[in-house]
């Protein structure tokens, strides 16, 4: 089992539309949970860490789930510009990177 | 804002050949890092320095070294580059705690013909 897995799409929305991505870890010792954005060929942003009560930035919507282990992202309103790769990150100090969702919203 | 800075952006090798990525950082971070990402794997630590004067190997050391030169700068070095180390490569750097978050320089694209 990879140590953080993401379904890797794409998952293909219209405008408007709520979708959500989830992500699995294995290590029940880690501490830190972070969503971050990255576009074609640039570097991963930070879109937001994720708390143990859940969090929310605008349309963006973060939850930890402890006992099974993931965590998930929520869009809502999806615009053209959130088409992008979302990857999950996970660990304590030492980060472990999924290798992303791609999603593409359409017109 | 600069950030993390990754010098050279693009660079074209050919097999042997050696080279040094430059990543320097303004926000004082303690801990810096390095990353490379290939298509469908991710982002795969090769380095990271906890604090200056210390480096540990990430997940994907072999054929790579790195120094840190001071609490700005973490380099990474190439000795006898390989096609196997085309990539995009990804300098980052972070407080040391939990819950903070890694920045990232905007990568360097390495070909290795």
């Amino acid at each position: 089992r990879k140590e953080v897995e993401q379904d890797p799409g794409p998952f293909n929305v219209p405008e408007g539309a709520t979708v959500a991505f989830n992500c699995t870890y294995s290590n029940s010792a880690s501490q830190s949970f972070f969503w971050y954005r990255q576009d074609c060929r640039k570097e991963p942003k930070l879109l937001m860490s994720v708390y143990s009560s859940g969090n929310e930035d605008g349309r963006f919507t973060a939850q930890l789930n402890r006992a099974s282990q993931y965590i998930s992202l929520l869009i809502r309103d999806s615009k053209l510009s959130d088409s992008a790769t979302y990857l999950c990150v996970v660990g304590t100090y030492k980060y472990i990177f999924g290798t992303g969702t791609r999603l593409k919203v359409l017109a | 804002n600069a950030g993390v800075t990754q010098t050279p952006k693009f660079q074209v090798l050919k097999t042997g050949q050696s080279m040094t990525l430059q990543c320097a950082q303004d926000m004082n971070h303690n801990s810096m890092y390095w990353y490379r990402q290939d298509p469908g794997m991710g982002l795969r630590l090769i380095y990271y320095s906890a604090s200056e004067g210390t480096t540990d190997k990430g997940e994907v050391p072999n054929g790579y070294n790195v120094s840190r030169l001071n609490k700005r700068e973490f380099s990474l070095r190439l000795e006898s580059a390989a096609p196997s180390q085309t990539s995009v490569y990804f300098c980052a750097s972070s407080e040391v705690a939990e819950d903070q978050p890694q920045h990232f320089g905007d990568g360097t694209r390495l070909s290795i013909l």
